[in-house]
């Protein structure tokens, strides 16, 4: 089983600022990782994912992660945040290869909120 | 265009009564899940199901029931033996089996109200 921990429920941060959301996972086997977005009363939206390959990823709006195998982490980051930025941030783990319904584990999500 | 449609949008329940919830999509996609959202709790699987006739239970299906007779058509239902309702409900679908896909796609959410 595996397991996602978002250790920040809110991050402030001013229009321009670079941030930081931070995701820690859990497995005993390899996994794929996801960052999804979902802004107010609305569904979930792929920012980014890692399968193999590269450690750093990119994603849409700007945004992009980077594998840590060895530190278990999958951390989001922006160099220079917008007010569009605003929104809950959910960081998603899966097992890797198993070739059925991509069971998907979540984290608590992270409320990034950015003031002028 | 393709894409997964949840109705309706705000649904609002009796105590004791059963609500079924829509999710639609036509994206051609094998697997379709259910999900729970309460705040800072993040996402919770209530039921997914890989194929047509078939599905299972995931984390919290106590209280809820689906059925899967369509490719796309996943409806939940929640019964009055959920004794804590009221969250949104988001349905989401994906296609296996294709290397450098794996992800889900998402609805844009049913926010049911128990009264």
């Amino acid at each position: 089983a595996q397991s996602v921990t978002q250790l920040d429920s809110q991050v402030p941060v001013f229009e321009e600022a670079p941030v930081e959301l931070r995701c820690n996972y859990s497995s005993s086997v390899s996994v794929y990782l996801f960052w999804y977005v979902q802004y107010p009363n609305q569904g979930l939206q792929l920012l980014l994912k890692y399968l193999s390959g590269s450690t750093l990823v990119k994603g849409i709006n700007g945004f992009e992660a980077e594998f840590n195998k060895s530190q278990t982490s999958f951390h989001l980051r922006k160099p220079s945040v917008h007010i569009s930025d605003t929104a809950e941030y959910f960081c998603a783990v899966r097992e890797a290869y198993t070739g059925t319904a991509s069971k998907l584990t979540f984290g608590t999500g992270t409320r990034l909120q950015v003031t002028l | 265009d393709g894409g997964i449609t949840q109705s309706p949008k705000y649904l609002f329940r009796k105590e004791g009564q059963n609500v079924t919830l829509s999710c639609e999509q036509n994206l051609n996609h094998d697997a379709m899940y259910w999900y729970r959202q309460d705040p800072g709790q993040g996402l919770r699987l209530i039921y997914y199901s890989q194929i047509v006739n078939d599905f299972q239970k995931g984390d919290i299906a106590e209280g809820y029931s689906v059925s899967r007779e369509k490719k796309e058509s996943f409806p939940l239902t929640v019964t009055s033996a959920q004794k804590n309702p009221t969250a949104f409900y988001l349905c989401a679908s994906s296609i296996e089996g294709i290397a450098g896909v794996n992800e889900q796609f998402f609805g844009p959410g049913t926010r049911l109200t128990v009264l």
